[in-house]
């Protein structure tokens, strides 16, 4: 199985702030990387697939980039929504396999 | 609009069945794939399949084989998700969500439906 480990497991970040949050495979996945956003008893919402590719309706403070077995998402300017619970998820081979999860609270 | 619609909490005992049935609504069932899933309490997120609502193929997480099936019914566009011999660590709240063609990721998402697995 494909291991995805993210960076840091948690952040504490302000308002207005830019963040990256970065996620690595264990091996190369190409750009078939998705990011989710997660609240607390909310099923995930999808934020970036192909690893860079804005799905529709998110904010464009969102962007994700990397191929091979490094990958990032970075909020340019953090708004009080965005605090959160962020995964990156693998579909370059089953099982598909989630990072732990990157927790961004409020600093 | 698009929506998925899961069903209410289960709890079940230890060795039983669960059957978690996810509704959709707003797009051409068969026209994309369902996948599951879980996440248990605290933790983060487990990929458990996902079903071809067109022709019913299947691709089940490893760890899940032979404990897990996922049928579609395409009159009601019905997804299921059935995981027999309950074991106290399937506790969790169970996700269906929409998957897209190749590459485009799990674009909607159900509500999810916490099973518990108490004696």
């Amino acid at each position: 199985d494909i291991q995805m480990t993210q960076s840091p497991s948690t952040l504490s970040a302000s308002v207005g702030d830019r963040v990256t949050i970065t996620c690595r495979a264990s091996q190369s996945i190409s750009n078939w990387l998705a990011w989710y956003q997660q609240k607390p008893g909310k099923a995930p919402k999808l934020l970036i697939y192909k690893a860079s590719s804005l799905e529709s309706g998110v904010p464009s403070r969102f962007s994700g980039s990397g191929s091979g077995t490094e990958f990032t998402l970075t909020i340019s300017s953090l708004q009080p929504d965005d605090f959160a619970t962020y995964y990156c998820q693998q579909y370059n081979s089953y099982p598909w396999t989630f990072g732990q999860g990157t927790k961004l609270e409020i600093k | 609009q698009v929506q998925l619609v899961q069903s209410g909490a289960e709890v079940k005992k230890p060795g039983a069945s669960v059957k978690v049935p996810c509704k959709a609504s707003g797009y051409t069932f068969t026209n994309y794939g369902i996948s599951w899933v879980r996440q248990a309490p605290g933790q983060g997120l487990e990929w458990m399949g996902w079903i071809n609502a067109y022709n019913g193929n299947t691709n089940y997480a490893q760890k899940l084989q032979g404990r897990v099936t996922m049928t579609t019914d395409t009159s009601t566009s019905t997804a299921y998700m059935e995981l027999r011999s309950l074991r106290s660590d399937d506790t969790a709240v169970y996700y269906c969500a929409r998957r897209r063609a190749a590459g485009n990721g799990m674009d909607v998402w159900g509500q999810g439906t916490t099973v518990t697995v108490s004696s």
